[in-house]
């Protein structure tokens, strides 16, 4: 099956840009999907198709995909960011369709 | 707006049975493939299983399979886990999920905020 791989933990300070990465074979050939779990809170979508933004997402929320990786980049990061991040595919070439990341702990320093 | 509610979860022994229900509304329930998903404490997202708008293709994760049936009944905007030979290992919050399409799922646009199921003697 397919697999999806993330650093279990990005820091950084307020102001800066985090970017988290996932990790998969010819990645860049699917489409890539974030989410975003704050503690006692069900995930919630920020990026889906590689780089596209729901509604109500700040622009400081961005994606990209290519080759083996896909970066989800947050700018300018605030205090209100830190939670926890897991990328999604869809893998269609087996019968475990939905495939999530482990998951990254983004911490604001 | 959007709600999906989750209902069923609790404290059961294992090797015993309990079904979970998700009740939705704020949009045609039977245009879209709805998942159940979970998340063990302190762990990730697991997918668990899928159902189309119309039950034709359904999917579950290989921890699951023989054990757990979904179901949906478009008519009560509802969506099902059947989930029977507990073990301790399926103890975790259980989110409800809606994807964005009737078939292939893709991505989740809308979770519920779950239900806890234990599973201990």
């Amino acid at each position: 099956s397919y697999v999806l791989t993330q650093p279990p933990s990005v820091s950084v300070a307020p102001g800066q840009t985090a970017r988290i990465t996932c990790g998969g074979n010819n990645i860049g050939s699917k489409s890539v999907h974030w989410y975003q779990q704050k503690p006692g809170q069900a995930p919630v979508l920020v990026v889906y198709d590689d780089s596209d933004r729901p509604s109500g997402i700040p622009e400081r929320f961005s994606g990209s995909n290519s080759g083996n990786t896909a970066t989800l980049t947050i700018s300018r990061v605030e205090a209100g960011d830190e939670a926890d991040y897991y990328c999604q595919v869809w893998d269609s070439s087996s019968d475990h369709h939905v495939v999530f990341g482990g998951g990254t702990k983004l911490t604001v320093l | 707006e959007v709600q999906l509610v989750e209902s069923g979860g609790g404290l059961v022994q294992p090797g015993r049975s309990l079904r979970l229900s998700c009740a939705a509304s704020g949009f045609t329930f039977d245009d879209y493939a709805m998942h159940w998903v979970r998340q063990a404490p302190g762990k990730g997202l697991e997918w668990v299983s899928g159902i189309s708008w119309n039950s034709g293709s359904i999917g579950y994760a290989d921890s699951v399979k023989g054990r757990f049936t979904i179901s949906r009944d478009n008519a009560k905007n509802s969506l099902y886990l059947q989930m029977n030979s507990l073990r301790a290992e399926d103890t975790a919050l259980y989110y409800c999920a809606k994807c964005v399409s009737g078939g292939s799922c893709y991505y989740f646009d809308y979770w519920g905020q779950g239900t806890l199921v234990t599973v201990s003697s």
